[in-house]
């Protein structure tokens, strides 16, 4: 079975902070993707990043970077220079591919983390 | 590029009634899934389509609820009757999937903005 999770259900950072949102995985697959998802207040999940089971380099995109390491199970999301349009939620989800033609992965998604960023 | 589209934003019911909640894809994307999102149990996957046909309905809490495909641009999740406990938010997703290794576009849901259902 597929687990996530996310340990800090929520955090505030002052602006300009950096801060970082943890996410521990479990699964049996050797082959399987890594995701974030973030929900900001009107409510849409959006797509930031997927990254494959096979590929630890971290990735840095603007203000944000992640690091995937695989000896402690863990894709944590780091937000650098903190602004209030990062207030959201943020969701770290896994899947695995599964045994047939489709490659339909379902995505097993953590509880999420309430980041507020305080002006 | 339009993305996921859902609609209605929000629907507000009283129970017993039937709910029709409705989906359009993004085009060229082949899977479909819808979701539940509750504070009690997070996101949770309902059914799911490929090619338009349901592959996995494990997720449909009861025979109230019912999924329709009939063509690549269009989906339903049909809630009848509906019940105060069915009040959430609904999301559809649909990603472009293949078998094997993902390339950059390839196995990622993008997700509509989502249906806040309240039944009263």
């Amino acid at each position: 079975a597929q687990k996530v999770t996310q340990a800090q259900t929520e955090i505030s950072v002052v602006e300009k902070e950096d801060v970082t949102l943890d996410c521990v995985y479990e699964t049996r697959d050797t082959t399987y993707y890594l995701f974030w998802y973030k929900q900001p207040p009107s409510g849409e999940l959006v797509f930031l990043i997927r990254r494959n089971s096979f590929d630890e380099q971290n990735e840095i995109s603007g203000r944000y970077s992640w690091n995937f390491q695989k000896s402690t199970s863990s894709f944590n999301f780091t937000i650098t220079a903190s602004q209030v349009v990062d207030s959201a939620v943020y969701f770290c989800a896994l899947s695995s591919p599964e045994i047939s033609n489709f490659g339909n992965e379902k995505l097993t998604f953590g509880t999420g983390t309430r980041l507020t960023i305080i002006p | 590029d339009a993305g996921v589209i859902q609609s209605p934003r929000h629907e507000v019911t009283e129970m017993g009634q039937e709910v029709t909640l409705r989906c359009k894809p993004i085009s060229g994307h082949n899977s479909l899934f819808w979701y539940r999102q509750t504070m009690m149990r997070g996101l949770e996957l309902l059914i799911y389509f490929n090619n338009n046909v349901p592959i996995d309905d494990s997720g449909m809490p009861e025979d109230r609820f019912s999924a329709k495909m009939p063509n690549a641009s269009f989906s339903t999740l049909k809630i009848q009757p509906s019940e105060p406990r069915d009040s959430a938010v609904y999301f559809c997703a649909s990603s472009l999937g293949v078998a094997g290794l993902a390339g950059v576009e390839e196995n990622i849901q993008y997700f509509g903005a989502g249906t806040r259902l309240s039944v009263l």
